[in-house]
């Protein structure tokens, strides 16, 4: 299957600034990335799609300014929290799928903590 | 009510006992996975399937079409097997719809 990496793997900031999480695909062409959110002791919830060269469509009740994704290429595409606060500390996951889609790798994911 | 139905949400079991996990969904899919995502965080696809039933080393998936529900088997449990086991449906060309989860302990 393909490797996907994240990076960075946790990261801590304060209350106010923007992180930006990043999601490769290191060998396969990702056509499609789908971002996901995960709370403590709760299940994957989708956040985004996003297809390449394309803006991502953004799940109900994601605030799509506040959550900037970027999918320039088969290989890369960010998540960038903007102004994060405290309430958007979690467990954040990329996948990638081919034009296939077969089947969808999934990253080790990203644990933000906002203070 | 979920879309997607796992039972139980927490299975605690000795090391060696055969394992099931049920997965039961209300909706059309084209196809259905079982993941494994281990206390990091990690998660591992183990099975896509669509029909009939699958295996590879000690896990088992199968899926019933008709009835709307899908089993993960494990055979032969063992510790390293703890973890949180995710059934999830593609709905459409691409979403995955998630179940919640189920917590597997396996005891030595």
């Amino acid at each position: 299957g393909a490797v996907v990496s994240q990076h960075p793997s946790w990261v801590i900031c304060k209350s106010g600034t923007s992180v930006k999480i990043e999601c490769r695909s290191l060998d396969f062409q990702a056509t499609t990335m789908f971002w996901y959110r995960q709370f403590p002791k709760q299940s994957l919830m989708l956040m985004a799609t996003s297809n390449e060269g394309s803006k991502a469509t953004y799940e109900q009740g994601v605030e799509k300014d506040k959550f900037l994704i970027n999918h320039a290429s088969l290989t890369l595409s960010t998540l960038t929290v903007t102004s994060a606060h405290p309430e958007d500390s979690s467990f954040y996951i990329c996948s990638v799928t081919g034009v296939l889609r077969e089947t969808q790798y999934f990253g080790p994911g990203t644990r933000l903590l906002v203070l | 009510k979920n879309e997607v139905e796992q039972s139980p949400q927490n299975l605690t079991a000795q090391e060696g006992e055969f394992i099931t996990i049920n997965c039961s969904y209300s909706v059309g899919i084209s196809a259905l996975h079982w993941l494994q995502q281990h206390p990091g965080g990690g998660i591992v696809s183990l099975f896509m399937l669509s029909s009939g039933k699958k295996k590879h080393g000690r896990l088992i998936a199968t899926i019933n079409i008709q009835e709307k529900h899908s089993s993960l088997h494990i055979t032969a449990s063992h510790p390293r097997d703890s973890a949180v086991y995710i059934c999830a449906v593609f709905q459409g060309a691409q979403k995955l719809v998630f179940g919640q989860g189920t917590r597997l302990t396996i005891n030595p």
